[in-house]
C-alpha cells in the first residue's frame, strides 16, 4: 500500500530564505508526482507535475525533484515571500488510477 | 475559461439527514475525483470516473456514500444518513487525458458539517 509523507510538518522563515519541502512515498512504482498549494479555506492549486521518466521540473522561484528509487521528492522554493504562506501538499499517482496525498507542510514566510 | 465549481460552498446539517454535494468540471475534462479532507489531514480518495467507464469507488468509506456522474459533466455526491465524523472539506478536481498524466484542476470544496 503506497504512504507518502511530508517532513516538516510545519516550517516557518523570515523572507528571503530558500527553502526546501520533503515528500517520500513508500512504492516506487510511480506514473507521476504533483505538488500542490493549499491557501486556507481554498482547494487546491497544482504547482509542477512530474512524470516518473523525469528527473526535476521548474517553475519561477520553484524546483521539484524526483527520486524514484529512493522514494523522495523535494520542493525548493527560490527566495520565499509572505505569499508563499500556504499549505503544500504531494501527491503520487501509482496506478488504479488515484492519488494518494501526503498531509503536507505547513508554511509560513514572516516578512 | 471556468474553473471547477463546487456546491454549496458551506453545508450545516444534523446528524442522520441526507446531503447532496455538486461538482461541475471544467468542460472537456474526462476524468473526476472526490477527495475528502478532515481537519488538520490530508486528502483522501473516495471515488473517480473516467468517461464512460464504471467508477473506481474503491475509496468510498462506507455504503452511506454514493456518486454519480452524467456523461462527462457535473457530479454528485450524496451521503446518506449523516454521521459527525463525515464532517470535512469535500474537495472535486477534474483533468484531460490519460488519469495520470494530466494535471488535476481542484475546485474551492463544499465544508460540510454535521452536528
Amino acid at each position: 500500500k503506497q504512504e507518502v509523507t511530508q517532513i516538516p510538518a510545519a516550517l516557518s522563515v523570515p523572507e528571503g530564505e530558500n527553502l526546501v519541502l520533503n515528500c517520500s512515498f513508500t512504492d516506487s512504482a510511480i506514473y507521476n508526482l504533483q505538488w500542490f498549494r493549499q491557501d486556507p479555506g481554498k482547494g487546491l492549486t497544482s504547482l509542477l507535475l512530474i512524470q516518473s521518466s523525469q528527473r526535476e521540473q521548474t517553475s519561477g522561484r520553484l524546483n521539484a525533484s524526483l527520486d524514484k528509487s529512493s522514494g523522495r521528492s523535494t520542493l525548493y522554493i527560490a527566495a520565499s515571500q509572505p505569499g508563499d504562506s500556504a499549505t503544500y501538499l504531494c501527491a503520487v499517482f501509482s496506478g488504479t488510477y488515484k492519488y494518494i496525498f501526503g498531509t503536507g507542510t505547513r508554511l509560513k514566510v514572516l516578512a | 475559461g471556468a474553473g471547477v465549481s463546487q456546491s454549496p460552498s458551506n453545508k450545516v446539517t444534523e446528524k442522520g439527514k441526507d446531503v447532496e454535494l455538486r461538482c461541475d468540471p471544467i468542460s472537456g475534462h474526462t476524468a473526476l475525483y472526490w477527495y475528502r479532507q478532515r481537519l488538520g489531514q490530508g486528502l483522501e480518495f473516495l471515488i473517480y470516473f473516467q468517461g464512460n467507464s464504471a467508477p473506481d469507488k474503491s475509496g468510498l468509506p462506507s455504503d452511506r456514500f454514493s456518486a454519480e456522474r452524467t456523461g462527462e459533466s457535473v457530479s454528485t455526491l450524496t451521503i446518506q444518513r449523516t454521521q459527525q465524523e463525515d464532517s470535512a472539506v469535500y474537495l472535486c478536481a477534474s483533468s484531460t487525458g490519460l488519469a495520470g498524466k494530466e494535471t488535476q484542476y481542484f475546485g474551492p470544496g463544499t465544508r460540510l458539517l454535521v452536528l
